[in-house]
């Protein structure tokens, strides 16, 4: 069975600098997606970014970058430039490609905290 | 389009009543799958169903949960009987059907059940 690991319960960042959250993750599949999910307050859960584990180049979508190690299992996260609207609870997902179900594995998830 | 649309947002039950939490997929989406989050806890997988088919229920409780979605009309997770453990956030999310183009999930806004 697949897993998803979140080490971090919680991380802060000063405004306008950078956080990486750590992801791994445990397969033995080989294709599959990984999504890392934004949850504000109101409960939203925000595709944040999103990655297919066939393509080498790491997914990033503006501020937010990923660092996909598919050999090691791990899949992090990069804010760059942090604004206070970045936090939130932050969630790490897997999903097979393979299987019929397809349903998502999330992690414990990350609260993210900016300081002004 | 709409997105993912889940009601009530909030439900309040006595313990040993019945709660109905419904969901209307995106248009065009014939998969919908419902997770549980508990308090400080990420997104747990319960059941994913098409349209009149359950397809995968390896996340549901043995006993007072069920699942269905209809041919007409919402997905409806039905909690019979329930107790203070059932309180949480539900969460239903749905795709498309066609497996190449199935490769992220929308989510609703979720439904916290309080169980008093």
């Amino acid at each position: 069975a697949q897993t998803v690991t979140q080490s971090q319960p919680e991380m802060s960042v000063q405004e306008a600098e950078t956080v990486t959250l750590s992801c791994t993750y445990d397969t033995s599949e080989s294709d599959y997606y990984l999504f890392w999910y934004k949850q504000p307050p109101s409960r939203q859960m925000i595709l944040v970014i999103r990655q297919e584990a066939y393509k080498q180049q790491n997914a990033t979508e503006n501020r937010f970058s990923v660092n996909f190690q598919k050999a090691a299992k791990s899949f992090s996260l990069k804010i760059s430039d942090s604004q206070l609207g970045d936090a939130a609870m932050y969630f790490c997902a897997y999903r097979s490609a393979t299987s019929g179900t397809y349903k998502y594995i999330f992690g414990t998830g990350t609260r993210l905290k900016v300081l002004a | 389009n709409a997105g993912v649309m889940q009601n009530p947002r909030h439900l309040v039950r006595r313990r040993g009543q019945e709660a109905r939490l419904r969901c209307s997929p995106m248009k065009g989406h014939s998969h919908v799958y419902w997770y549980r989050q508990l308090p400080e806890e990420g997104l747990k997988f319960m059941v994913y169903l098409q349209k009149e088919n359950i397809i995968d229920e390896s996340g549901m409780p043995k006993e007072r949960f069920s699942a269905e979605f209809p041919k007409e009309g919402p997905s409806i997770l039905r909690i019979q009987q329930v107790v203070r453990g059932d309180s949480a956030a539900y969460f239903c999310a749905s795709s498309l059907r066609d497996r190449a183009l199935n490769t992220e999930a929308f989510f609703g806004q979720g439904t916290r059940l309080t169980v008093v």
